[in-house]
């Protein structure tokens, strides 16, 4: 079955270190891959996709991630967080043909960033 | 920008009530889906919607039951409602050609007492 696993449950940073969160996926066709975020209270927010193309994708609020095809990974990066980075970060994929668009997602990484 | 609608955005119910969730998909979104998220937990899948047919169904409780109506909302009935039922509750919705990207709505936080 396909799964996408996250490496890191729960991460503690200080303002300006740099971030990165593994996700990994098991599935050997292709795939579109992202990354969402969750504010404190509020919904699900669409950080960054990869489709196709270049595998270094940048998104909003100086966030990128890099799908390396044979590592199975979609890795998400930021060189210096904010406070306001705070937030639960997902991982979802996408393996499904035609009109299937269901996600499969991953379990998850609370980011506390301190001041 | 449109957005995807969620009422009601609150809901206290009791134990054995019905709820009725509704979730209003940006317009042209093809499909619709529902999520189930307890506190501190991901997004559990419950069922999805394209072009008013169910297309797939994840961990949704037979108590529940949903379906999109011909203007594309939908809609997820909750019966017996159970104290394990309090969670937020998301819809997403999907743009045709879409390639699994999913735009949600604010969510309905459904408290069970």
């Amino acid at each position: 079955a396909q799964s996408v696993s996250q490496h890191n449950h729960h991460v503690i940073l200080s303002e300006a270190a740099s971030l990165e969160l593994g996700c990994n996926y098991s599935y050997g066709g292709t795939v579109n891959l992202f990354w969402y975020v969750q504010y404190p209270g509020q919904h699900l927010q669409l950080l960054l996709k990869y489709f196709s193309g270049d595998p270094l994708v940048k998104g909003i609020k100086g966030f990128e991630a890099e799908f390396i095809k044979s590592k199975f990974s979609f890795n998400l990066r930021k060189p210096s967080v904010q406070w306001s980075d705070t937030a639960e970060y997902f991982c979802a994929v996408n393996a499904g043909a035609g009109n299937n668009r269901k996600l499969i997602w991953g379990l998850g990484t609370s980011l506390a960033v301190n001041p | 920008a449109a957005g995807v609608i969620q009422s009601p955005r609150h809901l206290i119910k009791e134990k054995r009530e019905t709820a009725t969730l509704k979730c209003y998909p940006i317009p042209r979104h093809d499909t619709v889906y529902w999520y189930q998220q307890g506190p501190g937990q991901d997004p559990q899948f419950l069922i999805s919607f394209y072009e008013k047919m169910q297309s797939d169904k994840g961990s949704i409780p037979d108590r529940f039951s949903a379906q999109q109506f011909s203007d594309y909302h939908s809609e997820l009935n909750m019966s017996s409602l159970e104290l394990g039922d309090s969670a937020l509750y998301f819809c997403a919705s999907s743009p045709v050609g879409s390639r699994g990207e999913q735009f949600f709505g604010p969510g309905t936080r459904l408290t069970v007492l």
